[in-house]
C-alpha cells in the first residue's frame, strides 16, 4: 500500500507565481521528510527537508510545510521559474532507513 | 567527480537472459540504497547496505534478484532469466545523514 500520496499527477503555474505541491502520508511513525527533484533521464536530486519536530522550514524560494495532525505536507516555490519545471517526488522515512516515495507531481512553469 | 556513479545508462535485453547493474556510490558513504522506478510511479526499495552487509530487501526483491556489495564499496544489481515486467529504471544511492544522492540510474529494456 502507498504510504505516501501525490494525488496531483500534473501542476501548471505561470512564471513568477507560487508553486504548491502537496503530499500527505499514512504512517505515524515517519519522523523525515523530503522533497526530490527529478529532470528526463536523471536521478532524483535532494531539495529539501523538514524533521517531524518543526512545521517549517525554508531554504530560497522554497519552503516545505508540515503539518503532523493531517499527516500533510507541502512544497512552496517562490517565485516560480521555468528552470523550475521538473517531476517533484516527496519522500519520508523512519530513522536512519530507507525512503517511501510518492507518485510524483510533474511542474510546469510557463513562461 | 564525487556524485554517485552508475554503469550501464541503459541496458536493452531479451527476455530469459541475465544482466548485472554496478553502482559506484560517494566513497565516504557507508550505506548504499537500491530502488526501481516504473513509469508514473516514484522510485521503490528495493534493498539496502551498510558498508557490505545486507541489511533489508523489499518483498519486490525476488529470488531471480541478487545484490552485492563485497568490500563496502561498489555493488552489483544481478537479475536473473529477465521478465518483461523488470523494464524499469533502476537508481542506486548512497547516504551518510538523512538524504540520499542518487546516481543517473540504468533503464532496463526487456524484449
Amino acid at each position: 500500500d502507498q504510504q505516501v500520496k501525490q494525488n496531483s499527477p500534473s501542476l501548471s503555474v505561470q512564471e513568477g507565481r507560487i508553486s504548491i505541491l502537496n503530499c500527505d502520508y499514512t504512517n505515524s511513525m515517519f519522523d523525515y521528510f523530503l522533497w526530490y527533484k527529478k529532470y528526463p533521464a536523471e536521478g532524483p536530486t535532494f531539495l529539501i527537508s523538514i524533521s517531524s519536530i518543526k512545521d517549517k522550514n525554508e531554504d530560497g524560494r522554497f519552503t516545505v510545510f508540515l503539518n503532523k495532525s493531517a499527516k500533510h505536507l507541502s512544497l512552496h516555490i517562490v517565485p516560480s521559474q521555468p528552470g523550475d519545471s521538473a517531476v517533484y517526488f516527496c519522500a519520508a522515512q523512519t530513522g536512519a532507513n530507507n525512503l517511501f516515495f510518492g507518485t510524483g507531481t510533474r511542474l510546469t512553469v510557463i513562461p | 567527480d564525487t556524485g554517485v556513479s552508475q554503469d550501464p545508462r541503459h541496458k536493452i535485453t531479451k527476455r530469459g537472459q541475465n544482466v548485472t547493474f554496478r553502482c559506484d556510490p560517494i566513497s565516504e558513504h557507508n550505506r548504499l540504497y537500491w530502488y526501481r522506478q516504473t513509469l508514473g510511479q516514484g522510485p521503490e526499495f528495493l534493498t539496502y547496505f551498510q558498508n557490505e552487509a545486507q541489511l533489508e530487501k523489499s518483498r519486490l526483491l525476488s529470488d531471480r534478484f541478487s545484490a552485492e556489495r563485497p568490500k563496502g564499496s561498489f555493488s552489483t544489481l544481478e537479475i536473473q532469466r529477465t521478465e518483461q515486467g523488470d523494464s524499469a529504471m533502476y537508481l542506486c544511492a548512497s547516504n551518510r545523514a538523512r538524504f540520499l544522492v542518487f546516481g543517473p540510474g540504468t533503464r532496463l529494456t526487456v524484449l
